[in-house]
């Protein structure tokens, strides 16, 4: 099966940069989609296809993927972006649903 | 647009069964994938198993004979349901969906709730 791996937790003063790496076995070769969920809500896309935003996102969330990371970087970030993200990609397989889902890191603002 | 209604929190004894729903309008269930996804107490989200457009079914190795996915064509509708249930099945379970690329599960149900506690 496929591992995705992040850091359990980052934190960030309000208006810094938060990075939210997602590591995988040449993550590069696929393409990556990031969840927000915050508590009592149900996941958000905020970047799919590495680094798209869907309608509504704002610019502060971008992303990129190379090698063995993936990372989601929110600038200047606000307390309301205080969540859980979750990294994801599609992996083919005979035995396995193709949805794999990072463990996620839960972003604190400070 | 499409949207994903699930049915209501259970509470549910150790060994049961239950079945959550998943209404999708907007489009049709035979035009969709759908994930069953999880989110248990202090774990991460963890896809259980994908119902294809052509009716076939993906589980997770971990749930294999414990879940089944079906689907109601005639009313647009998706069902999980997870058998011999233990208090570490407790959890939200959500349904998910995608608009034009499968791979991206950009629309989400509310969640139902399921707690399992003798």
């Amino acid at each position: 099966s496929y591992v995705l791996t992040q850091p359990p937790s980052v934190s960030v003063a309000p208006g810094q940069t938060a990075r939210v790496p997602c590591g995988g076995d040449n993550i590069g070769a696929k393409s990556v989609h990031w969840y927000r969920r915050k508590p009592g809500q149900a996941p958000l896309l905020v970047v799919h296809d590495d680094s798209d935003r869907p309608s509504g996102i704002p610019e502060r969330f971008s992303g990129s993927n190379s090698g063995n990371t993936a990372t989601l970087t929110i600038s200047s970030v606000e307390a309301g972006d205080e969540a859980d993200y979750y990294c994801q990609v599609w992996h083919t397989s005979s035995d396995q649903p193709h949805v794999v889902f990072g463990g996620g890191t839960k972003l604190t603002v400070l | 647009q499409v949207q994903l209604v699930q049915s209501g929190a259970e509470v549910k004894k150790p060994g049961a069964s239950v079945k959550v729903s998943c209404k999708v309008s907007g489009d049709t269930v035979t035009k969709l994938y759908i994930h069953w996804v999880r989110l248990a107490p202090e774990k991460g989200l963890e896809c259980m198993a994908t119902l294809d457009r052509e009716g076939d079914k993906y589980y997770a190795r971990r749930f294999q004979g414990r879940v089944t996915l079906t689907a109601d064509t005639s009313t647009d509708t998706a069902y999980m349901e997870l058998s011999s249930l233990t208090s570490e099945d407790t959890a939200v379970y959500y349904c998910a969906t995608h608009s034009v690329d499968p791979t991206i599960l950009t629309y989400w149900g509310p969640g139902t709730l399921v707690a399992v506690s003798s």
